[in-house]
């Protein structure tokens, strides 16, 4: 089946240690999302890929970069956590081609920093 | 700050009973979907209705959309204790591939 995966599912981190949040895709979609969401929260747009040109949104903090190689693949660096960066990190994918943009979401990877 | 404002927060309703979740939001728009988030998990895409359009059916599910007012609603009818769960309006705020997301509201259904 079609999917999106992310990896890993949980993660712990250490305070201040890089971290890297990977998303794969087998929809072949051309647009790939970075979603911060915090508990009880709506996700907040981190950035996006509409094919190889990034989008970061402006209030999205220069701890956070991203990475997208090909089309399949698309990852979250985090480059010095803090404890508010603890959060589900969705990544979400959609294609230009239906006009619509509905999104396919990963299940999430769930970040705890210590 | 969020495109979409929902109402309620929060939800408690009996199995069988109907669901009814509203939605507003500030800008124009192309479409406003409609996705579910189980605990803990990824969001679903649940149903998609478009700026012409008034009202849109999907089983269980109906979705109005009423542009005056800038406003959604989804009712789920015969509710499962499988529903509990967020629900979020989305809007693409006339942008298109940007979805911006509703604060969301928690369904609980009690079996």
């Amino acid at each position: 089946d079609a999917m999106v995966i992310q990896n890993p599912r949980y993660q712990v981190t250490q305070f201040g240690k890089p971290v890297t949040l990977s998303c794969s895709q087998t929809l072949n979609h051309n647009v790939m999302y970075w979603y911060q969401q915090k508990s009880s929260q709506a996700p907040k747009l981190l950035f996006h890929y509409y094919d190889k040109d990034f989008n970061n949104e402006a209030d999205t903090p220069d701890n956070f970069q991203s990475r997208r190689p090909n089309t399949s693949f698309c990852f979250l660096d985090i480059r010095s956590p803090g404890l508010g960066d603890a959060a589900m990190y969705l990544c979400a994918t959609s294609s230009s081609t239906s006009g619509d943009y509905e999104q396919y979401f990963g299940p999430g990877t769930r970040l705890t920093v210590t | 700050s969020q495109q979409g404002e929902e109402d309620p927060q929060a939800l408690s309703i009996q199995e069988g009973e109907n669901a009814t979740m509203n939605c507003s939001y500030k800008t124009s728009i192309n479409n406003l979907q409609w996705y579910r988030q189980n605990s803990g998990r990824g969001l679903v895409h649940l149903i998609l209705i478009r700026s012409n359009e008034r009202e849109k059916h999907s089983g269980r599910l109906r979705v109005t959309l009423d542009t005056s007012k800038k406003s959604s609603s989804l009712l789920i009818t015969a509710s499962r204790a499988a529903d509990t769960a967020s629900y979020f309006c989305a809007t693409d705020g006339g942008g298109g591939f940007k979805t911006i997301f509703g604060a969301g509201t928690r369904l609980f259904v009690k079996a």
